[in-house]
């Protein structure tokens, strides 16, 4: 069984850049969700994704979009980079939705956006 | 909407001290509740979940924790800590409704434990 997969590890953009990050799910779970961590901060919610729609949005503007693909990983795009969008995002992975699931999280990009 | 507070940001322990982070939710609602702890240079692991039924949950490593219902918490705690316990660790919650599966986590507990 394989865990969840990021990538790239790291990234430096220059503002006003445009980033594409990537999970692969683990094994068998269908729902994927993207969180960010700023720095001494807990991972804030940004959106999840089941079975290829999106399910739920955190307080992010519409610059972060996502998407998730038949084999059930799933990218993180943003456009226009800020300064604030410096953080460690974070991809987890569960199965299903609407019940008592788990998430297991990736080891994160770290991007720098200078 | 949910929110989660841990109380501690930086706890200094001695090895084999006892230890206990809080960790205290605002929702009305049925939850699930989560702990996890990221180590030095790792990803996030779980430590432990409750669901429902038995309010005192055991996890790995010897750590367990306690839902209070009234209390709105779910204090983590670990009898006598190991140096290898040096982590930052994660109250985190979801309401149990459909459609709403993301995690609300709070700031972190960064747990430093002295040889």
């Amino acid at each position: 069984e394989t865990g969840v997969t990021q990538s790239p590890t790291h990234l430096i953009k220059t503002r006003g850049q445009q980033v594409t990050l990537r999970c692969s799910s683990q094994s068998g779970h269908n729902t994927v969700s993207w969180y960010q961590q700023a720095l001494g901060q807990g991972p804030q919610f940004i959106f999840q994704y089941y079975r290829e729609e999106e399910n739920g949005r955190g307080n992010f503007p519409p610059r972060f979009s996502g998407l998730q693909f038949p084999n059930y990983s799933s990218e993180l795009n943003v456009n226009a980079l800020e300064l604030d969008d410096s953080a460690l995002y974070l991809c987890a992975s569960s199965l299903g939705v609407g019940g008592p699931n788990e998430q297991y999280f990736g080891p994160g990009t770290r991007l720098t956006v200078t | 909407a949910q929110s989660v507070s841990q109380h501690n940001h930086h706890v200094i322990l001695s090895e084999a001290a006892s230890l206990e982070l809080g960790c205290n939710y605002s929702y009305g609602g049925t939850v699930n509740l989560f702990w996890y702890v990221q180590y030095p240079g790792q990803h996030l692991q779980l430590l432990l979940k409750y669901f429902s039924g038995d309010p005192l949950v055991k996890g790995i490593k010897g750590f367990e924790a306690e839902f209070i219902k009234s209390k709105f918490s779910f204090n983590l705690r670990k009898p006598s800590v190991q140096w290898s316990d040096t982590a930052e660790y994660f109250c985190a919650v979801n309401a149990r409704i459909f459609g709403n599966e993301k995690l609300t986590f709070g700031t972190g507990t960064r747990l430093t434990i002295i040889p």
